[in-house]
């Protein structure tokens, strides 16, 4: 079975300082990876994905994610924070297609806060 | 194009009742897929849904049921309503078959946030 751990539930961070969000994925295959931003009482939005290929993914907003089978992680990354960022961030591990696998699992989420 | 709708965006019920939620994708998606919002449990996939069949189900009670109709619009319903249903329920749509099921990503709506008095 899938599953996703973000280890930090909460970050803070100044604006314009660099942000880095964890997340570690198990799964026995290759995995299709996600990262979502969700602002408070809206649904999720998709930052960027990964499936094959280069492992450095570029995403929307400014943000990118890396790729690394070897620690089976997939953390995501911003040179520079604005205080539009603050919300909260979930990664998620994808199955590929077939069988029963039509799921996103998601990691348990990391609430970020940006101070002026 | 328009994105995914979700209706109704607030509901309010009463323990015991029961409740349906509204679903439609992206045009041209055809699975649709939902899943269940608290605090303490996160994120958990309740069902899939493809052309009309449900492909996956999560571990949720079978008082949590769907359908999908042939426009690909879905339903999810909720029987014997209790307090700790109450939750933001996401719907996500995607195109659904061979590898370009996840070449798109889910595209997730606004929710219906549902409160268990």
């Amino acid at each position: 079975a899938q599953s996703v751990t973000q280890p930090d539930i909460h970050i803070t961070v100044s604006e314009g300082a660099s942000l880095e969000l964890r997340c570690n994925y198990s799964y026995g295959a290759t995995p299709y990876l996600f990262w979502y931003v969700q602002s408070p009482g809206q649904g999720l939005q998709l930052l960027l994905k990964y499936f094959s290929g280069d492992t450095l993914v570029q995403g929307i907003k400014g943000f990118e994610a890396e790729f690394k089978r070897s620690q089976s992680s997939f953390n995501l990354r911003k040179p520079s924070v604005h205080w539009s960022d603050a919300a909260e961030y979930f990664c998620a591990v994808g199955a590929g297609s077939g069988g029963s696998n039509y799921k996103l699992t998601f990691g348990k989420g990391t609430l970020l806060t940006v101070n002026p | 194009k328009a994105g995914v709708t979700q209706t109704p965006r607030y509901l309010i019920k009463t323990r015991g009742q029961q409740v349906t939620l509204s679903c439609s994708p992206i045009s041209g998606h055809r699975s649709v897929s939902w899943y269940q919002q608290t605090p303490g449990q996160g994120l958990q996939f309740l069902f899939e849904y493809f052309s009309e069949t449900q492909r996956n189900k999560g571990n949720f009670p079978g008082r949590f049921s769907g359908r999908q109709f042939s426009n690909s619009r879905s339903e999810m319903n909720v029987s014997t309503l209790e307090l700790g249903d109450s939750a933001l329920y996401l719907c996500a749509s995607s195109r659904g078959e061979g590898q370009g099921n996840f070449g798109v990503g889910y595209t997730f709506g606004s929710g219906t946030r549902l409160t268990v008095v």
